[in-house]
């Protein structure tokens, strides 16, 4: 079965710093791994994604991950964070049939110190 | 860009009331998917339909809810008689075929709210 796991439900960073969320996966085959970022009241939004094409990938507004393999992770994150990245972020997985189900992470809240 | 759209934004509703959540999957897009958020917890699947029937379904999908297609662009959940555990974000999605793209897209969400 596949699942994801996001390790910190809160990550709190100051403007211009570093941002890390982890995000780690379990699945018996490669799969197809997502961000989605979801803005208060909005919906989701997709940020990237892993097809298997190249392990770093380059998704919007400056985000990008890392598929390590060996690490079973797809860690997401910004070299320097912006005010208007304060949002949840929802890592998430799918397998390789076209009906195939998203499961999701439980969420980080990312908070943006001034 | 083609996008997913949702009605009702946000609906409150009594319990035991029956209730249809719509949507407008993107036109050439062949999967279809309903996914709920309670308040505060993590995004969950429902159900997941193409050529007009379920091809997988949740535990929490039980005979309280049902999907139709019922013309060539709309897409709904229908709740029969709803709890007050039916309050929750739903989110309509939609996909190609895996190998034209294997992201799903996903709509704004209705809000609702079982009273």
């Amino acid at each position: 079965a596949q699942s994801v796991t996001q390790l910190g439900s809160h990550v709190s960073v100051s403007e211009g710093a570093l941002v890390l969320l982890r995000c780690n996966y379990s699945s018996s085959v490669p799969p197809y791994l997502f961000w989605y970022v979801q803005y208060p009241n909005q919906g989701l939004q997709l940020l990237l994604k892993y097809t298997s094409a190249a392990t770093l990938v380059k998704g919007i507004n400056g985000f990008e991950a890392e598929f390590k393999k060996s690490e079973t992770s797809f860690h997401l994150t910004k070299p320097s964070a912006h005010m208007s990245d304060a949002a949840e972020y929802f890592c998430a997985v799918r397998g390789y049939s076209s009906a195939s189900k998203i499961i999701f992470g439980s969420g980080t809240r990312l908070s943006i110190r001034p | 860009e083609p996008e997913v759209t949702q009605t009702p934004s946000h609906q409150v509703t009594q319990m035991g009331q029956e209730v249809i959540l719509r949507c407008v999957p993107i036109s050439n897009h062949l999967y279809f998917y309903w996914y709920r958020q309670i308040l505060g917890q993590k995004v969950e699947f429902l159900v997941s339909f193409y050529n007009n029937e379920i091809s997988e379904k949740s535990e929490i999908f039980d005979d309280q809810f049902s999907v139709e297609r019922p013309d060539g662009s709309n897409f709904t959940l229908k709740i029969r008689s709803t709890k007050l555990e039916d309050s929750a974000m739903y989110f309509c999605a939609s996909s190609p075929p895996r190998l034209v793209d294997e992201t799903q897209y996903f709509g704004p969400g209705t809000r609702l709210l079982v009273l």
